[in-house]
């Protein structure tokens, strides 16, 4: 089993509609977890990170974080075309609180249709 | 955030040879990890860099291949070493900021021929 696993989609979603991306971490001890955009040639742009279960947002973007179930997921509501790229989930490992090294999931490629 | 300046941005390299790549960051920064992107592939950490210590190697990764230097709170470079076709990959430097955010240079492109 991965560490953080991610469907490679690629997700293809209208203009306009909520785009929902899904991660799973298979370490409990897992303490932070972020979202990073990434576009084809470029290096990636964190988006934003969620720490406690729950909801965060952060303008069209939310981040859902359930630790219960090691699930973790970023809604992007009213999707343009300029959404479409690679999203990268990270998970901060445990005990590596004071490295602040991230594990990486694969991806999902996210296509938002005109 | 912090602006995080990777040199080279790109290179073209003839295998056996080494490349250093270098990042600075334009505020003094704790934590700096080096990063690869293999083609079509994730992230994955090559090694911690603290200054004042040595660096800490993932496994797979060792310093004989992947020489690292931070000088100062604001600097560190990567060498590949001995490089082969397999090298060519995306190099990402990144750096721990205050609140436990985490950002990214631009990368530096290597092409091993």
């Amino acid at each position: 089993q991965k560490e953080v696993e991610q469907n490679s989609g690629p997700l293809s979603v209208p203009e306009g509609a909520i785009a929902s991306l899904n991660c799973t971490y298979s370490d409990r001890g897992s303490q932070s977890f972020f979202w990073y955009r990434q576009y084809s040639g470029k290096s990636p742009e964190l988006i934003m990170f969620i720490y406690s279960n729950g909801d965060k947002e952060d303008g069209r973007f939310t981040a859902q974080l359930n630790k219960a179930s090691q699930y973790v997921s970023l809604l992007i509501r009213d999707s343009q075309p300029s959404d479409s790229a690679t999203y990268l989930c990270a998970v901060n490992r445990e005990g590596d609180t004071g490295r602040r090294a991230l594990t990486f999931g694969s991806g999902t490629r996210l296509q938002v249709q005109p | 955030s912090a602006v995080i300046s990777q040199k080279p941005s790109r290179d073209i390299c003839q295998r056996g040879t080494s490349l250093t790549i270098q990042c600075q960051v334009d505020s003094q920064v704790t934590m700096m990890f080096w990063y690869r992107q293999q083609p079509g592939q994730s992230l994955t950490l090559i090694a911690t860099a603290n200054q004042g210590s040595e660096a800490t190697y993932e496994s797979g990764f060792v310093i004989d291949k992947f020489p690292i230097s931070r000088p100062n709170l604001t600097f560190s470079t990567l060498t590949v070493s001995n490089m082969s076709p397999e090298d060519s990959s995306i190099y990402l430097c990144s750096v721990a900021l205050s609140g436990n955010t985490i950002y990214f240079g631009e990368g530096s492109w290597l092409t091993v021929v």
